[in-house]
């Protein structure tokens, strides 16, 4: 079976700061990936996905990911945080074919200093 | 364009009573169908899909349960509550399985 792995549980950057959140996953064949965020006490939302080609996906509000097979990565990049960014993010997999469903990581809470 | 979403938001319930949480999903024709729930400082947990009218997977045996009655509806119930229910709910749908999921709003159930 399928799992990803978000090894930071809490990360805190300052504002203007650049970030990277970290997803890796285990599974042999090529998956999809995405990236939500959450706000608290809200639903998550997409921030971007990959299916297949371009390995660097731009995503909204300025987040950019990049796929990298050799490292079973899909790490979650911003050059500049906002205060607005602080949430829970996570990183989720899914297998091609039917019946999998997607497999979420623990996710990795974000917090921004001013 | 598609939206999804779920009621109550809040919900307060005294441990041993029963529980309904309702989906729907609109602007979009059979839809694949999931519960979610979050419980603090955790992560997502799958509890039921459905990929059609009354067809109901359960990834974790509890004393939830789920139904389809119509095709863009999905309802998470319980007969009798336990504390250990408590969390965040969340409904989403998907174009196909293993594909992007769009999640509701969520809804905040406390069993006191």
């Amino acid at each position: 079976a399928q799992s990803v792995t978000q090894p930071d549980i809490h990360i805190t950057v300052s504002e203007g700061a650049s970030l990277e959140l970290r997803c890796n996953y285990s599974y042999g064949a090529t998956p999809y990936l995405f990236w939500y965020v959450q706000s608290p006490g809200q639903g998550l939302q997409l921030l971007l996905k990959y299916f297949s080609g371009d390995t660097l996906v731009q995503g909204i509000k300025g987040f950019e990911a990049e796929f990298k097979r050799s490292q079973s990565s899909f790490n979650l990049r911003k050059p500049s945080v906002h205060w607005s960014d602080a949430a829970e993010y996570f990183c989720a997999v899914g297998v091609r074919g039917a019946g999998n469903m997607l497999t979420f990581g623990g996710g990795t809470r974000l917090m921004v200093k001013p | 364009s598609q939206t999804i979403h779920q009621w109550p938001a809040t919900l307060v319930q005294p441990v041993g009573s029963p529980l309904s949480l309702e989906c729907t999903v609109e602007g979009t024709s059979n839809p694949n169908l999931y519960w979610y729930r979050q419980a603090a400082g955790r992560g997502l947990q799958l509890l039921f899909y459905s990929v059609g009218i009354g067809q109901i997977s359960s990834e974790v045996p509890q004393n939830l349960s789920a139904s389809r009655p119509q095709d863009r509806q999905f309802i998470l119930s319980s007969k009798k509550l336990l504390l250990s229910d408590s969390g965040f709910y969340l409904c989403a749908w998907s174009v196909r399985v293993a594909g992007e999921l769009f999640f509701g709003e969520g809804s905040r159930l406390t069993v006191l």
